[in-house]
């Protein structure tokens, strides 16, 4: 893998449902990977920075694991909420900047 | 909560026009950054920024493109000819180091428009 890919490219859940997409990235070279949320007119907001072969991390209902061996990372969402609607975006850092996904657009609808 | 800002939120420019985007990273950050995406595809890193000078550049951030801390606060971005594919967001952002094992945040972007 050359490029950092995300999937699906967008996502409709109802309220409650809980939600994961999937981040792949080149897993040589491999510094650090980003999550990040991002609202429409709003600044991208970090969510987690993961360096460690079988991370997990967690804030409040959103939690991602890492792999580096093979170059994948998960989000997931539990119990979704509409306040959870936007674009996440994953990034690799290959150790001079970080290389973005397209994003997954999620929205979620009472 | 510190955050980063930038102004305007929206420039629009003719072409071979010079353009200067403002940033005002977090006060205690070390590392700056340009980011920009063109609508529909992925956010790039343009440039990268600590002690006062370019520490990473992309292919993208040629000669056309420069970066200046003019002072203590603000760290700008100038296009000094703009061309139709300049057309974007750009973002502006800081960390407290370079490693990249440090969030860079974010402010909430420059649209861009030049005609």
């Amino acid at each position: 893998i050359l490029n950092v890919e995300q999937s699906p490219q967008s996502l409709h859940v109802q309220e409650g449902d809980s939600t994961n997409f999937t981040c792949s990235f080149p897993s040589s070279n491999f510094y650090a990977l980003h999550w990040y949320r991002w609202e429409t007119a709003k600044s991208p907001e970090a969510l987690f920075v993961m360096t460690l072969n079988g991370d997990e991390k967690k804030k409040g209902r959103i939690s991602a694991t890492l792999n580096t061996k093979e170059g994948y990372s998960y989000l997931y969402i539990k119990g979704s909420q509409p306040e959870d609607s936007a674009t996440y975006l994953c990034a690799s850092y290959s150790g001079y900047a970080l290389n973005f996904g397209k994003g997954t657009s999620l929205l979620v609808t009472p | 909560e510190p955050e980063v800002t930038q102004t305007p939120s929206h420039q629009v420019t003719q072409m071979g026009q010079e353009v200067i985007l403002r940033c005002v990273p977090i006060s205690n950050h070390l590392y700056f950054y340009w980011y920009r995406q063109i609508l529909g595809q992925k956010v790039e890193f343009l440039v990268s920024f600590y002690n006062n000078e370019i520490s990473e550049k992309s292919e993208i951030f040629d000669d056309q493109f420069s970066v200046e801390r003019p002072d203590g606060s603000n760290f700008t971005l100038k296009i000094r000819s703009t061309k139709l594919e300049d057309s974007a967001m750009y973002f502006c952002a800081s960390s407290e180091a370079g490693t990249g094992r440090y969030e860079q945040y974010f402010g909430p972007g420059t649209r861009l428009t030049v005609t």
